[in-house]
C-alpha cells in the first residue's frame, strides 16, 4: 500500500525543539523529491521545505529558514523535519507530501500536529 | 513570490448545481504549472488536477480544469455531497518555491 505516515507532534514551548518523522511504504522512496507543508488552524496551506529525490538540494520558506533542517533517510524510507527556535506562529498540522518531478503532490500523509504554547 | 488569490473564499450551493472557482496569479504561470486540491475537514488535501487540465488518478469526470497565464479555474459540472470541501490552487512554475492560494470554500445551501 502506497502511503506516507506523519508522526512526532506535540505541544512544545516557544523555543522549544521538535522532531517530525514521515515514514514512507510502498514506493521507492529514493525516486522522489520529498517536502513538508503546514496548515496552521483554520488556515490555508503553506509550503515549508523540500528535499531532492537525491538529497542533493534543499530549500525552505523564508519564515523558517535556518531553525528547520528537513533531511531523508533512504535505507529507512524515512523523511524528516528538525524544527528548533519554535515559535507560536510554528503551530499547525505538519503534512509530508511527495512531488511529482518537482510539481505537483500526489501524495500526502494525514499529518502530524505541533503546538507551540507555554 | 507568485501570490494566489482564490476567489470566492465560500460558495454556499446545492447538490446537483455547476460551480466555477478562480485561481489568479500575481504573474504569469507558464506551462501551465497549476494544480488543484481538495480538502475535507480532519483530512489532507487529495490532489484533483494538475498541468491546469489533467484530472489526477481516480478524479471523476465531472472535474474539469482550465486557464493559462494568471487565470485559473476548477468546474465542477454538477455538485455531488461528496464535493463540498475547500478547494486549493498551487503554482510549482517557480518550483521549488511552492505557493498556494487562500482556498475557497464549499458549503453546502
Amino acid at each position: 500500500q502506497v502511503e506516507l505516515v506523519d508522526s512526532g507532534g506535540g505541544v512544545v514551548q516557544p523555543g522549544g525543539s521538535l522532531r517530525l518523522s514521515c515514514a514512507a511504504s510502498g514506493f521507492i522512496f529514493s525516486n522522489y523529491g520529498m517536502h513538508w507543508v503546514r496548515q496552521a488552524p483554520g488556515k490555508g496551506l503553506e509550503w515549508v521545505a523540500v528535499i531532492f529525490y537525491d538529497g542533493s538540494k534543499r530549500y525552505y520558506v523564508d519564515s523558517v529558514k535556518g531553525r528547520f533542517t528537513i533531511s531523508r533517510d533512504d535505507f529507512k524510507s524515512t523523511l524528516y523535519l528538525e524544527m528548533s527556535s519554535l515559535r507560536a506562529d510554528d503551530t499547525a498540522v505538519y503534512y509530508c507530501t511527495r512531488d511529482i518531478r518537482s510539481t505537483y503532490f500526489d501524495l500526502w500523509g494525514r499529518g502530524t500536529l505541533v503546538t507551540v504554547s507555554a | 513570490e507568485i501570490v494566489l488569490t482564490q476567489s470566492p473564499g465560500t460558495l454556499s450551493l446545492s447538490p446537483g448545481e455547476r460551480v466555477t472557482l478562480s485561481c489568479r496569479a500575481s504573474q504569469s504561470i507558464s506551462s501551465a504549472n497549476l494544480a488543484w486540491y481538495q480538502q475535507k475537514p480532519g483530512q489532507a488535501p487529495r490532489l484533483l488536477m494538475y498541468d491546469a487540465s489533467t484530472r489526477a488518478t481516480g478524479i471523476p469526470d465531472r472535474f474539469s480544469g482550465s486557464g493559462s497565464g494568471t487565470d485559473f479555474t476548477l468546474t465542477i459540472s454538477r455538485l455531488e455531497p461528496e464535493d463540498f470541501a475547500v478547494y486549493f490552487c498551487q503554482q510549482y512554475d517557480r518550483s521549488p518555491m511552492y505557493t498556494f492560494g487562500q482556498g475557497t470554500k464549499l458549503a453546502i445551501k
